[in-house]
């Protein structure tokens, strides 16, 4: 819920501004990569995803941009709109046997009408 | 389909009780997970399991016991509930435990005195 968004650097934009976000990961092993959108008082819902031997996916007004040199993930909304308002964060995921997702701590998204 | 269905939403507990949190998902999911969710920090995987029968421990297990009889259901019991245990947790599933994404239900939090 609310409490999600305290102590995370936060992004406010202007109504129909493109938003960008970053996240860099921990692995260089990391083989696969999600985006999350978190709501106050909800569950983290998916937004996009991208492996490892792609540089860039699009999806509906979102853009993922990977970059393996420097271990950075990056999330583009382009014309963000106030119900874009929320935390968003990546995970990774670690080729290793037992591998499971590894999430970041978040960025709070502000979107002003 | 509901997707991830978590219950109960809200929940207080007195140091030393025990619960059961419930987790149900309809996608016929083979993977499935517990998290629990604190303000500054990401998302902490509990226990996993990769299909009926079949559990494991994740990064912060201990206090919790999990099962999975059903493909269906993957509960989560506090054996003797502690105030370290306030949080928010969450369930989620997902086809596969490797590159596919995690669906997350909207999460109980727990708040123990």
């Amino acid at each position: 819920g609310e409490s999600v968004g305290l102590h995370l650097p936060t992004l406010s934009v202007q109504e129909g501004d493109n938003s960008i976000i970053n996240c860099a990961y921990s692995n260089s092993a990391s083989d696969y990569f999600i985006w999350y959108k978190q709501e106050s008082g909800k569950g983290p819902q998916f937004i996009i995803d991208i492996r490892s031997n792609m540089d860039k996916r699009q999806g509906q007004r979102v853009t993922v941009l990977l970059n393996k040199t420097v271990k950075h993930l990056s999330l583009q909304i382009a014309a963000t709109q106030p119900g874009d308002s929320a935390v968003y964060f990546c995970a990774e995921n670690i080729n290793s046997g037992y591998s499971t997702l590894t999430f970041g701590k978040g960025t709070m998204l502000l979107v002003s009408p | 389909n509901a997707g991830v269905t978590q219950t109960p939403k809200f929940q207080v507990l007195k140091t030393g009780q025990s619960m059961t949190l419930q987790c149900a998902q309809d996608m016929n999911h083979e993977y499935m997970s517990w998290y629990r969710q604190d303000p500054g920090m990401g998302l902490r995987l509990i226990h996993y399991s990769v299909g009926a029968g079949i559990t494991d421990q994740g990064e912060v297990p201990n206090g919790y016991n999990v099962s999975r009889s059903t493909t269906e259901d993957f509960p989560l019991r506090l054996l003797s509930a502690a105030p370290s245990q306030t949080s928010v947790y969450f369930c989620a599933s997902s086809y596969s435990r490797r590159n596919s994404p995690l669906h997350f239900g909207n999460g109980t939090r727990l708040t123990v005195t």
